[in-house]
């Protein structure tokens, strides 16, 4: 697509419920990212991956926090039993390359409200 | 660790000049990321310096010194929609680092009339 697209782009669950939040890249791009954003703060790495393969999951704060991205495209961030902590703007981004440089394009994200 | 600062808050006038400074301190770097965001929308981006020395581009211009760990960003003839936060990222360059891009927690710039 044109740019990065994300859905849903508003979600409020009920704790202890899954959430997926899906992510497509732009056409082509190698490298995607996902990253957390609290308001008046700077994204917050989550994970990124090169083509289908997860390269760092570090930034994933515990392990209800998943991500796949099967086919080297569309990506999805599955976050299990949320909690009202995991209440944030979740932004994924992508690039043409390994990171290295090339430029980083973010979505719109999408707003997850816990309550 | 990875530690990257800039300051919280800044506020100019119409027309002037305005520096935005980010020091860095990372495990590995290649490169440094300049973004400007405005409220609710995504970090768009503005410019990139992996080399040392000025790079322009238009009314924006970023500079970087790795051997300072320092970059700023300099805005030039400020209107009142460069009010906005602006994003100093640096992308890590070693072992699990490699290509994990480090935020900042933006300035936020505030340019009155």
């Amino acid at each position: 697509g044109a740019g990065v697209s994300q859905s849903p782009r508003y979600k409020v669950t009920k704790r202890g419920q899954d959430v997926a939040l899906r992510c497509d890249p732009i056409s082509g791009h190698v490298s995607l990212y996902w990253y957390r954003q609290a308001l008046g703060q700077g994204p917050e790495f989550l994970t990124y991956f090169n083509y289908e393969a997860q390269q760092d999951k570090s930034g994933l704060p515990n392990d209800r926090f998943s991500a796949e991205r099967p086919e080297g495209s569309i990506s999805t961030l599955t976050i299990q039993r949320t909690e009202q902590r995991d209440s944030a703007m979740y932004r994924c981004a992508s690039s043409s390359g390994g990171g290295t440089g090339n430029t980083i394009y973010f979505g719109e994200g999408s707003w997850l409200t816990v309550v | 660790g990875q530690n990257i600062d800039q300051p919280t808050e800044m506020t100019a006038t119409e027309g002037a000049i305005v520096q935005i400074n980010c020091t860095y301190q990372t495990s590995g770097f290649n490169g440094l990321f300049w973004y400007q965001q405005h409220a609710g929308e995504a970090p768009t981006f503005l410019s990139y310096n992996v080399l040392d020395g000025l790079e322009e581009k238009g009314r924006f211009s970023s500079f970087l010194s790795r051997s300072k760990g320092y970059s700023y960003l300099l805005l030039k003839e400020l209107q009142m929609k460069d009010s906005a936060s602006y994003l100093c990222a640096v992308i890590g360059g070693r072992g699990s680092t490699l290509g994990r891009l480090y935020f900042g927690r933006g300035t936020q710039l505030t340019v009155w009339p």
